[in-house]
């Protein structure tokens, strides 16, 4: 199993629309939640990031984490066909070891 | 301007040709990485370096080697290329050596592909 869990997708919604993206995990170890932002042909770029349980937000973007589930979300609100690229969720432990998700390629349609 | 760069961005090499892909970062960051990008699999961590002269194996090290002489360089070596090393490269740093490796820069990638 892996740590991080990430549906590939992909994702195709209306501009305007909201987005949820998410990720599940297996190691109550991490500490640190981020989201990366990846345009075609480019690096990861970092969006958000968060420590605790709870909500940020961030524009048009809110990252939300429940470490009880073990489950983090990424809203995009009033989606954007500049929007559309791969969305990587990522986390940290002590150990200061970083672990990606797969990714979800989103598409906004104008 | 505040940046990773990677070269090349794109090579062919045959198996068993040594290369080598440099990172560099003008930040004074401590911290740097190399993870490989591969569909379905998403990134995942080769080496990363804590400083200069610190390095440390990631989750998939095995055909590679580092180093780190100088705190704004992070070369990446592949001894003996395999096709199985045929992916996307990306260097990154992060100024931060302890705890929160959440603020890591990207390079622009390399495209390697090995036959």
């Amino acid at each position: 199993q892996k740590e991080v869990e990430q549906d590939p997708g992909p994702l195709s919604v209306p501009e305007g629309a909201i987005v949820s993206l998410n990720c599940t995990y297996s190691n109550s170890a991490f500490q640190y939640f981020m989201w990366y932002r990846q345009y075609s042909r480019k690096g990861p770029e970092l969006l958000m990031y968060t420590y605790s349980s709870g909500n940020k937000e961030d524009g048009r973007f809110t990252a939300q984490v429940d470490k009880s589930s073990k489950y983090i979300s990424l809203f995009i609100r009033d989606s954007q066909p500049s929007d559309s690229a791969t969305y990587l969720c990522a986390m940290v432990s002590g150990a200061q070891k970083l672990v990606f998700g797969q990714g979800t390629r989103l598409t906004i349609n104008p | 301007e505040a940046q990773v760069t990677q070269n090349p961005r794109y090579l062919i090499t045959v198996t068993g040709k040594k290369l080598t892909v440099t990172c560099s970062q003008n930040m004074n960051h401590e911290y740097m990485s190399w993870y490989r990008q591969d569909p379905g699999l998403g990134l995942r961590q080769i080496y990363y370096s804590m400083n200069v002269e610190v390095t440390d194996k990631g989750d998939v090290p095995e055909g590679y080697k580092v180093s780190r002489k100088e705190k704004r360089n992070f070369p990446l070596i592949l001894e003996s290329p395999s096709p199985n090393q045929t992916s996307l490269y990306f260097c990154a740093s992060s100024p931060r050596t302890s705890g929160q490796q959440e603020t890591q820069y990207f390079g622009p990638g390399t495209r390697l592909l090995v036959l």
